[in-house]
């Protein structure tokens, strides 16, 4: 079956760091162009950073400097790390999947993993 | 950066048709795609490529890009229809993706 799972959700510290990981099955994660949605409560969706399969990486201005995508191949699994959280950061975090080819849409989601940024 | 908007509300009765917009500057130069959230769920995507469907999403969906607006139609709107609904495209100037505010769609 394919899908997306995220992990590492949970209650932060502000000044504190967050990193949620993303376990695919069915796919190479490293084969394909897979990104970071948020949606913070109530809010809409923001995107957040994409991992192209050739390795570069992109970032959203609001989280440009402190936030990291990584991906593990033997795991098969996308992170997203991100530093220096403020409660603007609490969201739901999505992994997403970027169509095959030449489509600029995102065919896949995980189901989100609640991230919460509270002292 | 590059900036869609969507009105943030649409009211349909049962069995017409909604009609949702996001407006972007030349959007129609670009590839525009439609997400479908309900309550508690990831979005899925109703639409790509301005009026492609995915299979499995009903033909009831439709959608059409040109000029400033892109526009997803949903005719003979059912209960099950009822949730956000937010528009897509890629900014192949940054590498960026940028999504609307999105519409609460309201069957009546």
């Amino acid at each position: 079956d394919v899908q997306l799972v995220e992990t590492g959700g949970g209650l932060i510290q502000p000044g504190g760091s967050l990193r949620v990981a993303c376990a695919a099955t069915g796919f190479t994660v490293s084969s394909n162009y897979m990104a970071w949605v948020r949606q913070a409560p109530g809010k809409g969706l923001e995107w957040v950073s994409i991992m192209y399969s050739g390795g570069s990486t992109y970032y959203a201005d609001s989280v440009k400097g402190r936030c990291t995508i990584s991906r593990d191949k033997s795991k098969n699994t996308m992170f997203l790390q991100l530093d220096g959280v403020t409660t603007e950061d609490t969201a739901v975090y999505y992994c997403a999947r970027k169509a095959n080819g030449f489509y600029t849409y995102f065919d896949l989601w995980g189901q989100g993993t609640l991230v919460t940024v509270s002292s | 950066s590059y900036v869609l908007t969507q009105p943030p509300s649409v009211s349909v009765a049962p069995g017409q048709t909604a009609t949702l917009t996001c407006e972007g500057d030349n959007i129609g130069s670009k590839s525009a795609h439609w997400y479908q959230q309900k309550p508690g769920q990831a979005p899925v995507v109703v639409v790509y490529d301005d009026s492609d469907r995915p299979s499995g999403v009903t033909e009831r969906f439709s959608g059409s890009n040109s000029g400033n607006t892109a526009t997803l139609t949903i005719s003979r709107v059912e209960a099950g229809d009822e949730a956000d609904y937010y528009c897509q495209v890629w900014d192949g100037n940054s590498d960026h993706g940028v999504f609307g505010g999105g519409t609460q769609l309201t069957v009546l």
